[in-house]
């Protein structure tokens, strides 16, 4: 069974850079065609894709977000990472991976992690 | 960028009904839109895709279509356990999401 979980610190200081990481279980990344992909959803609020990496390291990113991100995968440890730098008050959020279909459909997704950005 | 517009914005409805929501896409997707369902403090749910596939393990009782800008999400005999925020998603260009719907019991 598919299993992702998020892990990284759930506070993160202004313009400092967020860094999470992705924990696949039950499934080999290198061994799949499908891509890596991040979501996040402020609290109360509706959800954002941020990009995704494929098994060889392709990466897409949201155009209103590339400048701040980067998303690289370790197929070594069956994971894959997430960094956005230069965070504000605005980046809180509860930030999910899943695996998507291309750049497409999302059908499995981790459990979610909050980060708080605050002094 | 592609904009995600959803109707309502909030629904009321009671189990057993039969209840539509929408997405108009800003540009044609063709059929490229899924559906998901999400409950207070869990992650999404993957519903529906390639705008009417129905996936695997979700109740007959949802449906989509729709193709190019105009999609429709349709629940019929509404159960107890339907209760939540759906949101569609365009993946035509990239991935946006529309801004939700959240059905609420009437």
């Amino acid at each position: 069974q598919l299993q992702l979980q998020e892990s990284g610190p759930g506070l993160v200081k202004p313009s400092e850079t967020l860094s999470l990481t992705c924990t696949v279980s039950g499934y080999s990344i290198s061994s799949s065609n499908y891509d890596w992909g991040w979501v996040r959803q402020p609290p109360g609020k509706g959800l954002e894709w941020i990009g995704s990496v494929s098994n060889s390291g392709s990466t897409y990113y949201n155009p209103t977000l590339k400048s701040r991100v980067s998303i690289t995968v370790d197929t070594s440890k069956n994971q894959f990472s997430l960094k956005l730098s230069s965070v504000t008050a605005a980046d809180t959020a509860v930030y999910y991976c899943a695996r998507q279909e291309g750049v497409g459909k999302l059908d499995y997704w981790g459990l979610g992690t909050l980060v708080t950005v605050s002094s | 960028d592609i904009q995600m517009t959803q109707s309502p914005s909030t629904l009321s409805a009671s189990v057993g009904d039969r209840v539509t929501i929408t997405c108009r896409a800003s540009q044609s997707l063709s059929i490229w839109l899924a559906w998901y369902q999400q409950k207070p403090g869990k992650a999404p749910k993957l519903l529906i895709s390639k705008a009417s596939t129905l996936e695997s393990g979700v109740p007959s009782r949802f449906s989509g279509s729709g193709s190019g800008t105009e999609f429709t999400l349709t629940i019929s005999g509404l159960q107890p356990d339907d209760f939540a925020t759906y949101y569609c998603q365009q993946y035509n260009s990239f991935a946006t999401f529309g801004q939700g719907t959240k059905l609420e019991i009437k």
